[in-house]
């Protein structure tokens, strides 16, 4: 399977603790986003990289929140100090270099519960 | 972002043409139209996407208005693999797509 890869699929973690999702991007795709889609909603923007640099961040993206693509290939989000409202399913897309057409291909995303 | 308008749900009979409408009156000149959908569990799909001229794939087809302030997902035969949410979005050369709610399709054996 080519496409994008996210890991893990499902965590269930306690109010107060530390999660980390982790994205694998389809091979040579330079662009790479994390979206976070909560129940009835459409996904939210939250992050977008190209290579290893983070060039756009969403107010959504408080400061308990970091990501990171340190050599341009996979990618990580890690949420600090867990929330009950941080429940929602975290959505990883990458899209290839040169002219942004607006085509992302999404992971199955990683769903977070927060006790 | 400029905001698009998709009725909440729809329903169609299994093998037969949805038309799944979507509103968009302050599109600007530059914006692409482009569509997407959400299959239970999974993370959204790309589906088509055009600029004035309509347009077809092997998954639908996309009939934009002559004044492009609103367009129509078609797909020609609904099977109930197309269950599923289709998110209608502008485009406008931006780093992030805003999706809104889209429309839930519901196939009807």
């Amino acid at each position: 399977d080519t496409g994008v890869s996210q890991d893990p699929r499902h965590k269930i973690t306690k109010r107060g603790q530390n999660v980390t999702f982790r994205c694998d991007p389809i091979s040579e795709h330079n662009r790479l986003y994390w979206y976070r889609q909560t129940l009835g909603q459409g996904p939210e923007f939250l992050t977008y990289f190209q290579n290893e640099a983070q060039l756009e961040k969403s107010r959504l993206l408080s400061d308990r929140f970091s990501a990171e693509r340190p050599k341009g290939s996979f990618s990580t989000l890690e949420i600090q100090r867990t929330e009950q409202g941080d429940s929602a399913m975290y959505l990883c897309a990458s899209s290839p270099g040169g002219t942004n057409t607006g085509e992302l291909f999404f992971g199955e995303g990683s769903r977070l519960t927060v006790l | 972002d400029a905001k698009t308008t998709q009725p909440n749900s729809m329903e169609s009979n299994e093998e037969e043409p949805v038309h799944l409408p979507c509103n968009h009156s302050t599109i600007s000149g530059t914006d692409y139209i482009h569509w997407y959908r959400q299959l239970p569990s999974q993370g959204p799909e790309y589906v088509i996407h055009g600029l004035t001229s309509n347009v077809n794939n092997r998954m639908a087809s996309l009939a934009i208005a002559e004044d492009r302030k609103s367009s129509t997902l078609i797909l020609h035969r609904a099977t109930l693999r197309d269950a599923a949410v289709y998110y209608c979005i502008l485009y406008g050369g931006a780093n992030n797509l805003f999706f809104g709610t889209g429309t839930r399709l519901t196939v009807i054996p």
